[in-house]
């Protein structure tokens, strides 16, 4: 069984529809949580983090950490085309010189 | 956060060669991390390099196969050896740096081996 899990999509939507993208995880020691956006052919840009439990808001995203289910989502409001992208999720134990596990990543697009 | 470029952007290597990928930062950074990206996969770790020091290899990866130079705060290389086309990845370099969202990983643009 992988550390983290999180289906590889794809996953269409059109554009104004919220997105809701998750990951399940396994090792009950991670307490960093983070989203990362790739673009074709592009490097991960990290996109949020949080620490623990609980809801963290920025704009159009919000990232959402269940530990007792250890279960992380991220909501997309108001997609957009140039939502349109492969969303990573990693999580790690600890903060900054820490290696991160990834899921797989989620490939979505997002259709005008 | 610092900014991170690597070289070749993408290759094509004849299997048995060998390909050095070269990674900058801006800015002083005390660890880069080495992570590859195959096809339809996570992203996954293959070593931590701090400056001065041997890299830390993770379980399923050695130095022989993917060596790895950090000769200073700014810059780091990785060497994948004796290629064969399993080795056709992304592979992208990272580093710790203080950003807009603090301490955290941010990675470079990669660079896009493909082994025939």
């Amino acid at each position: 069984q992988k550390e983290v899990e999180q289906d590889p999509g794809p996953l269409s939507v059109p554009e104004g529809a919220i997105v809701s993208l998750n990951c399940t995880y396994s090792n009950s020691a991670f307490q960093y949580f983070m989203w990362y956006r790739q673009y074709s052919r592009k490097g991960p840009e990290l996109l949020m983090y949080t620490y623990s439990s609980g809801n963290k808001e920025d704009g159009r995203f919000t990232a959402q950490v269940d530990k007792s289910s250890k279960y992380i989502s991220l909501f997309i409001r108001d997609s957009q085309p140039s939502d349109s992208a492969t969303y990573l999720c990693a999580m790690s134990a600890s903060f900054g010189n820490e290696k991160l596990t990834f899921g797989t990543g989620t490939r979505l697009t997002i259709i005008p | 956060s610092a900014v991170i470029s690597q070289k070749p952007s993408r290759d094509i290597c004849q299997r048995g060669t060998s390909l050095t990928i070269q990674c900058q930062v801006d800015s002083q950074v005390t660890m880069m991390f080495w992570y590859r990206q195959q096809p339809g996969q996570s992203l996954t770790l293959i070593a931590t390099a701090n400056q001065g020091s041997e890299a830390t290899y993770e379980s399923g990866f050695v130095i022989d196969k993917f060596p790895i130079s950090r000769p200073n705060l700014t810059f780091s290389t990785l060497t994948v050896s004796n290629m064969s086309p399993e080795d056709s990845s992304i592979y992208l370099c990272s580093d710790t740096t203080s950003g807009a969202m603090g301490d955290t990983q941010y990675f470079g643009p990669g660079t896009r081996l493909t082994v025939l």
